[in-house]
Formats: structure tokens, C-alpha cells, sequence
């Protein structure tokens, strides 16, 4: 089974919106670190944002949040004021005890920022 | 302060052929990871190390791969002979140690094609 489903291949958002970008996730350890991060086209990956199984809030970095549920086992990434510059792959991302902390990655969500 | 280093950028070769990656951490991170993304998928790990010793190679086919960290700190890649299916992206990332929630850092990648 994926350990990590990423199920929106493509987004469009418009300039200055918000937009939400999915990621559930697969696992039966009690610890885990949920990530996401961005590759633009010049092939980099970027961090932008982590998550622990154990937080109680939701986490925040700049105009990054992520709505973690963890019944659900979801860890969307929204992104606020969207701008030109985000346009991009983004990639969710789990390490977990279980499997010696190694990074499970998505398939990633191509987003594309209109003008 | 000096990201993820990784050489060449780019390499075509034809099949049968070796090729190398090499791969410069950041200074001071004891782990290195080797990851391959295929076109239009998410990072698999091929190998991780901490410090010099391979503590998950589990997904390194080590019929024609091979990877080494000597003295912890840069990282050769090896492929020998190279496939058509090897053509894809090969990724460098280190971080600080194998902690749950440290996040790993990536190079820009070295695009292989494999004619």
C-alpha cells in the first residue's frame, strides 16, 4: 500500500487566492513526521513545512499552513496569497520510527498560479 | 552557508556504460541519502548513510549499483552498466542526523539519460 497518496496531479489557483493541496497518508506507528516540500522546475527540493504525529497544533510557517487530521490521516498543505512564484511540484512527505526514519514521498501536485 | 552540492548536472551515456555521481553534504550533517525520481514521481530512496556506515540499502540494486561515503562526509553514486530504466533523476539530500522530524536538505540532482 502507498504510504503516501497525493491525489490532485494538477492545481490552478489565481493569483492572491488560497489553495489547498491534499496528501493522506498510511501507517500504523504512533510516531511519525509529516513534510512537504516544493521542487520548482530547476529540480530542487525545497522544505517547506513539518508536521509530528504528536503535535497538537496544527503548524505554520509564513504563508504555509498544514491542516493536520490525524483520524483522517491527512496532512493538507494550504497555501495563503497564492503568488507567481509558487508555481511548482509539491511533494508530501513521512519519515516514521518503524521504518528507520527514511522519507516516504507522494507523487506529487503540479501547481500552477495564474496571473 | 553552502547548500547541497551535487555533480554533474547532467550526463547522457549509452547503455552498458558506467557513470558516477558524486555528492558534497552539507557541512556538519551525519546523514546522507541517495534518492531516484523517476519523471512524474516522487523520490525513492536508493540508500541512506550515517556518517560512513550504510544503514539502509534495502532498495540499492547491488547487481549494477554501488554507493560509498568515505571518512562521512561526500558520496559517489555508481552505475554499472547503465540501463535504458535508469535514466531518471538522482538526488542527494543530508540533514543534520536521522531524527524524526529533521528535515532532510536536497541538492538540485543530477539528470541521467540513457540512450
Amino acid at each position: 500500500a502507498q504510504k503516501i497518496t497525493q491525489t490532485q496531479p494538477g492545481m490552478f489557483v489565481q493569483e492572491k487566492e488560497a489553495v489547498t493541496l491534499d496528501c493522506t497518508y498510511d501507517t500504523s506507528d504512533p510516531s511519525y513526521g509529516l513534510f512537504w516540500y516544493k521542487q520548482p522546475s530547476s529540480g530542487e527540493m525545497i522544505f517547506l513545512i513539518y508536521q509530528g504525529s504528536y503535535d497538537q497544533q496544527n503548524a505554520t510557517e509564513g504563508r504555509y499552513s498544514l491542516n493536520f487530521q490525524k483520524a483522517r490521516k491527512s496532512a493538507n498543505l494550504v497555501i495563503s496569497a497564492s503568488q507567481l512564484g509558487d508555481s511548482a511540484m509539491y511533494f508530501c512527505a513521512m519519515r516514521e520510527d518503524f521504518t528507520g526514519n527514511q522519507f516516504y514521498f507522494g507523487t506529487g501536485t503540479s501547481l500552477t498560479v495564474i496571473p | 552557508e553552502a547548500g547541497v552540492v551535487q555533480s554533474p548536472r547532467y550526463k547522457i551515456i549509452e547503455k552498458k556504460q558506467p557513470v558516477a555521481f558524486w555528492c558534497n553534504p552539507i557541512s556538519g550533517h551525519n546523514t546522507l541519502y541517495w534518492y531516484r525520481q523517476n519523471l512524474g514521481q516522487g523520490p525513492e530512496l536508493l540508500i541512506r548513510y550515517e556518517n560512513e556506515e550504510a544503514v539502509d540499502d534495502s532498495q540499492l540494486p547491488k547487481d549494477r549499483f554501488s554507493a560509498e561515503r568515505l571518512k562521512g562526509v561526500d558520496s559517489t553514486l555508481k552505475i554499472q552498466p547503465a540501463e535504458l530504466g535508469d535514466s531518471a533523476v538522482y538526488l542527494c539530500a543530508s540533514s543534520l542526523d536521522g531524527g524524526l522530524n529533521t528535515e532532510a536538505f536536497f541538492g538540485q540532482g543530477t539528470r541521467l539519460t540513457v540512450v
